[in-house]
């Protein structure tokens, strides 16, 4: 069964910094999102992503955050200069119809 | 915008008895409710999903009710066993784009 995938699992960053989390959205999928959880906190949306631009976005979606996908297949979460509480899992998920599927997720650290 | 409160937060049963997790919402328009299950670092897995022309779906031990002139939905699962014990979401979607989720359920099975 295809499934999302996401790297890296962990990546751990200096404040500051720049990360670039990946995702491959199950192919035939034509909605892609990102997710983030706060560890024990509930998941919330980042951002969506239909036919290569940006549907909507939440407040935390700062000018801080981008997405793209460059290819036919990744899609990439870029967060630019990374600050203590952007430490999460960070879930990108996609959807042809109604279901959403989610990657196994990428937990950042920010030190 | 969509609200989904989810309630309660924890829940303690014994195995082999039932247990049901309640979410309200606020966006009329929605029409799909979707349930996942999380276990400890790991992805949001989807494990019923209901749509808003029917009033109750059932899997096995796991059904979901929806009321939509109460804005209401629940997750029933019967017959627990210990594998059951996860973070339980409903989510509720915003538009035709994102899911927003409850604060989720923190679901342990006593054996």
């Amino acid at each position: 069964e295809p499934e999302v995938t996401q790297t890296p699992s962990h990546q751990v960053t200096q404040m500051g910094q720049e990360v670039i989390l990946r995702c491959v959205p199950i192919s035939n999928h034509l909605y892609f999102y990102w997710y983030r959880q706060i560890l024990g906190q509930k998941v919330e949306f980042l951002v969506s992503f239909y036919n290569n631009e940006i549907s909507e976005k939440s407040e935390i979606f700062d000018d801080q955050f981008s997405v793209e996908r460059p290819d036919g297949s990744n899609f990439t979460l870029k967060i630019r200069s990374t600050k203590l509480e952007d430490s999460a899992m960070y879930f990108c998920a996609s959807r042809e119809y109604n279901e959403q599927f989610f990657g196994p997720g990428t937990r950042l650290t920010v030190l | 915008g969509e609200n989904v409160e989810q309630h309660p937060s924890t829940l303690s049963v014994q195995e082999g008895d039932s247990a049901v997790i309640k979410c309200t919402y606020s966006d009329s328009a929605s029409n799909y409710f979707p349930w996942y299950k999380q276990e400890l670092g790991k992805r949001p897995q989807l494990i019923i999903d209901i749509r808003s022309n029917v009033g109750e779906k059932k899997d096995q031990r796991i059904a979901v009710t929806l009321n939509k002139t109460a804005k209401h939905f629940s997750l029933h699962i019967t017959e627990t066993q210990p594998e059951d014990s996860a973070v339980y979401f409903c989510a509720a979607p915003l538009g035709a784009q994102k899911l927003v989720f409850g604060q989720g359920t923190r679901l342990t099975i006593n054996p």
